[in-house]
């Protein structure tokens, strides 16, 4: 089945600086990959997701890539805030499957 | 309109005992999931329940764990005869098929 493997598992970042999260997955016919923001208390929410056919997606300070042949993707967020600072977490399924499988989660702070 | 409704948010019982989770999943959402994230961890899959079709119950830890979605509406997950290890957050989602999963806040279980 499949794997998804997520790093760092904690990332500080200067407010104003990038972050990047990486994750791997194992399953090749996997082509959905959603990534999830996670603030105390409350439930991972959507924050973009993007299918395998197209290797990038923006949405204002977030961005997606995904390289398909090296199964891997990433989360690239700009100009860090620190209502930014979560855990995200990344996952990946496919068409064929319901079952999303996520990475172990990456705890982003942001400091002022 | 309303999101995904966990309840209760937080739930401490006594070693032995039963408990039920509940889940009101987004009206009109056909796919129900139940997770479970252990402090600190990921999301582990527990159960999948889509329309009529037989429930996905692959990823429940033990014959102690079960659960129904009554009228392919709300959700009730049981553990019966609990442990501490069942100490966890429990996560119910929504989907319509094929689109992203939609999060409660969740229900905090501690096992005393």
């Amino acid at each position: 089945g499949e794997n998804v493997e997520q790093h760092p598992s904690t990332l500080s970042v200067q407010e104003g600086d990038s972050a990047v999260i990486k994750c791997t997955y194992s399953d090749s016919a996997s082509n959905y990959f959603p990534w999830y923001k996670q603030e105390l208390g409350k439930g991972p929410q959507l924050i973009i997701d993007i299918r395998s056919n197209v290797g990038e997606k923006k949405d204002q300070r977030i961005a997606v890539t995904l390289n398909k042949t090296a199964k891997h993707f990433s989360l690239h967020i700009t100009e860090t805030q620190p209502e930014d600072s979560a855990v995200y977490f990344c996952a990946a399924t496919s068409y064929s499957s319901y079952k999303l499988i996520f990475g172990s989660g990456t705890r982003l702070l942001v400091r002022p | 309109g309303a999101g995904v409704s966990q309840s209760p948010s937080n739930k401490v019982t006594e070693k032995g005992k039963d408990v039920e989770l509940r889940c009101d999943p987004i009206s009109g959402h056909t796919a129900l999931y139940w997770y479970r994230q252990s402090l600190g961890q990921g999301l582990e899959f527990l159960i999948y329940f889509q329309g009529n079709s037989a429930p996905d119950k692959s990823g429940l830890p033990s014959d102690r764990f079960s659960a129904e979605r009554t009228g392919g509406s709300v959700s009730t997950l049981t553990i019966q005869r609990t442990q501490q290890e069942d100490s966890a957050v429990y996560l119910c989602a929504s989907s319509s098929q094929g689109q992203a999963l939609h999060f409660g806040n969740g229900t905090r279980l501690t096992v005393t």
